[in-house]
């Protein structure tokens, strides 16, 4: 079955770490990969996508992320965290154009 | 302004009773989807809807219908049937049904049962 795993459930930082939120897909073939960000209330929020080109993809607000094909991985980092990015990160796979999978998210918590 | 819209943000329904949850975009999308959100599991789907006057099951369709009778809205019935019903539910929608896009997502209805 196809199946989005991140391994943090809850990650809490200090104001200027650094963070990299792990996310593994179980599949191979086309992927196309997606990070999400849900801050408390608001709408679930596209931070980046990665269809093809360049593994490494930036985002907005200072992400990035590193699609690693042999690893089917595509983790989240940020070189220095701020306490506004307190919030939920999905990630999120359409694998051979079906439907996309969420993972089941990891709770960020930054203390300031 | 373009986007996703949901309503009501809470609703509270008691046993045994249908209820409605609206969704309308003005996005022009074509295509729109429910999920449904607990702690702890991610976004699970439950309809998603192609094209006006189709739509097939997701992952949790079970005690769940939809129509899409216009291409800017498409309405989620969570029936009695449905044995767990409180959660958060996600309408979300994009350009195409599959492939390189992003799926643009709405505030959310959190429906709790009495």
């Amino acid at each position: 079955a196809q199946s989005v795993s991140q391994h943090n459930h809850h990650v809490i930082l200090s104001e200027a770490a650094s963070l990299e939120l792990g996310c593994n897909y179980s599949y191979g073939g086309t992927v196309n990969l997606f990070w999400y960000v849900q801050y408390p209330g608001q709408h679930l929020l596209l931070l980046l996508k990665y269809f093809s080109g360049d593994p490494l993809v930036k985002g907005i607000k200072g992400f990035e992320a590193e699609f690693i094909k042999s690893k089917f991985s595509f983790n989240l980092r940020k070189p220095s965290v701020q306490w506004s990015d307190t919030a939920e990160y999905f990630c999120a796979v359409i694998q051979n154009n079906n439907d996309m999978r969420f993972g089941a998210g990891t709770r960020l918590t930054v203390k300031p | 302004d373009g986007g996703i819209t949901q309503s009501p943000k809470y609703l509270f329904r008691k046993e045994g009773q249908n209820v409605t949850l609206s969704c309308e975009q003005n996005l022009n999308h074509d295509a729109m989807y429910w999920y449904r959100q607990d702690p702890g599991q991610g976004l699970r789907l439950i309809y998603y809807s192609q094209i006006v006057n189709d739509f097939q099951k997701g992952d949790i369709a079970e005690g769940y219908s939809v129509s899409r009778e216009k291409k800017e809205s498409f309405p989620l019935t969570v029936t009695s049937a449905q044995k767990n019903p409180t959660a958060f539910y996600l309408c979300a929608s994009s350009s195409a049904s599959s492939g390189r896009v992003e799926q643009f997502f709405g505030p959310g209805t959190r429906l709790t049962v009495l």
